[in-house]
């Protein structure tokens, strides 16, 4: 069956520290590789995603990850997290239009 | 322009009852999307709609679940004799068309309680 899984459930960070939450896929088919974020008290936004082409992807706010089809990850990067980036971070894959998650990784940002 | 919203923001009901959860998408999105969220755990897939049909219902759990669009635009996700285990976010997204390369946006969810 094809499923997404986020290794890590909570990963505690300093501010300023560098930051990597890792997803692995199993799936048959082509991947459509998203990350999703949950702010405290707020509802899902789209962070970045894959669709094809370059294998690393950007978001606006200095979060980036990496398709590797080899390895089956997409893993999320920061280089210097902030406090506003606490939050919950889910991996997903659209499978015929629908999405299925992970498990979701939990950030916190400490100062 | 206005979001996705869902009303109500939370919902506590008795074990046997029947409830209703709704969903207005953003104006003009004519796929939209259930989801349920329990605690510590990923979203998982109920029912998407295209249009007014239900593209695929192979997420709702059994046969107490059912979601309705009959114009296209508003849906509402019924849930009949709540079980304690129902309880969860209920998650609405919606996108301009249903397909891999069209962004879902979603509400900020319904939390539903059975006592």
């Amino acid at each position: 069956a094809q499923s997404v899984t986020q290794l890590d459930s909570q990963v505690p960070v300093f501010e300023e520290a560098p930051v990597e939450l890792r997803c692995n896929y199993s799936s048959s088919v082509s991947v459509y590789l998203f990350w999703y974020v949950q702010y405290p008290n707020q509802g899902l936004q789209l962070l970045l995603k894959y669709l094809s082409g370059s294998t690393l992807v950007e978001s606006i706010n200095g979060f980036e990850a990496e398709f590797n089809k080899s390895q089956t990850s997409f893993h999320l990067r920061k280089p210097s997290v902030h406090i506003s980036d606490t939050a919950e971070y889910f991996c997903a894959f659209n499978q015929g239009g629908k999405l299925i998650f992970g498990q979701g990784t939990e950030l916190s940002v400490k100062p | 322009g206005a979001g996705v919203s869902q009303t109500p923001s939370n919902k506590v009901t008795e074990k046997g009852k029947y409830v209703e959860l709704r969903c207005d998408p953003i104006s003009g999105h004519t796929a939209l999307y259930w989801y349920r969220q329990s605690l510590g755990q990923g979203p998982e897939f109920l029912i998407y709609f295209q249009g007014t049909g239900a593209a695929d219902d192979s997420g709702l759990p059994n046969d107490r679940f059912f979601a309705v669009r009959p114009e296209g635009s508003v849906s509402t996700l019924k849930i009949q004799r709540t079980e304690r285990g129902d309880s969860a976010m209920y998650l609405c997204a919606s996108s301009t068309t249903s397909g891999i390369y069209n962004e879902q946006f979603f509400g900020p969810g319904t939390r539903l309680t059975v006592l």
